[in-house]
């Protein structure tokens, strides 16, 4: 079974240039997460879709990050402009809600580096 | 607030000794709590699972205890092996909803 499946891997922007990452979760999974990971710290939460319905996006900044989900499968997270303070790895997550402890399955991660 | 605490300083232990990680929460009263390794470059992996109303929980080499008393889950990992170093997560659910809030991770070195 594949696992969750992100792009690009790495990618590296000046600061104001918009920038975009993909996942794909892993089949049948029904809630995808969008998470950022700085240096030396947990992943945080920036957005939870159940389907195609983003359920929390409250720790999203909606100032330059947006995200979407059609279809219920792939998701993409965007920012725009880019920050030097967005340089992290934005994790994507996906899980079966018919769990009720939220085991999740992460993606590699894509790494930001904003100059 | 909430809080989760994990050791920053990383855990440097010879190989087939027993590693044991902390993690400690305040202000928390989680029905579960979970564990992920998470390896350099790589996103984290789920490695258990224990609930509130379970003491300790097995998995090969790997044991979790969970006291609700002292807000304090510990991380077993019994005759380490150099393959074993990597960063460990403790992760807590946010109320009754699915968000999990994790720690910031303790790093584990076994030397050969």
């Amino acid at each position: 079974e594949a696992g969750v499946v992100q792009s690009p891997r790495y990618k590296i922007i000046e600061k104001k240039q918009p920038v975009a990452f993909w996942c794909n979760p892993i089949s049948g999974h029904n809630t995808l997460y969008w998470y950022l990971q700085n240096l030396g710290q947990g992943p945080e939460l920036l957005i939870r879709y159940e389907n195609e319905e983003a359920v929390d996006d409250s720790q999203l900044p909606k100032d330059r990050f947006s995200a979407e989900r059609l279809k219920g499968v792939d998701s993409t997270l965007k920012i725009q402009p880019a920050e030097l303070g967005d340089s992290a790895v934005y994790l994507c997550a996906s899980s079966f809600s018919g769990e009720r402890t939220d085991t999740q399955y992460f993606g590699p991660g894509t790494r930001l580096t904003v100059l | 607030s909430q809080k989760i605490e994990q050791n920053s300083e990383a855990l440097n232990i010879q190989e087939g000794k027993t590693a044991t990680l902390t993690c400690n929460y305040t202000n928390y009263s989680p029905a579960y709590l979970q564990w992920y390794r998470q390896d350099p470059g790589r996103g984290p992996v789920f490695l258990l699972l224990i609930r509130e109303n379970e003491k300790e929980k097995r998995k090969e080499r790997l044991k979790v205890t969970f006291d609700t008393t002292l807000k304090q889950s510990l991380f077993h990992i019994t005759a380490s092996q150099p393959a074993d170093s990597a960063t460990y997560l403790c992760a807590l659910p946010l109320g009754s909803s699915y968000k999990l809030i994790f720690g910031s991770g303790t790093r584990l070195l076994v030397r050969p």
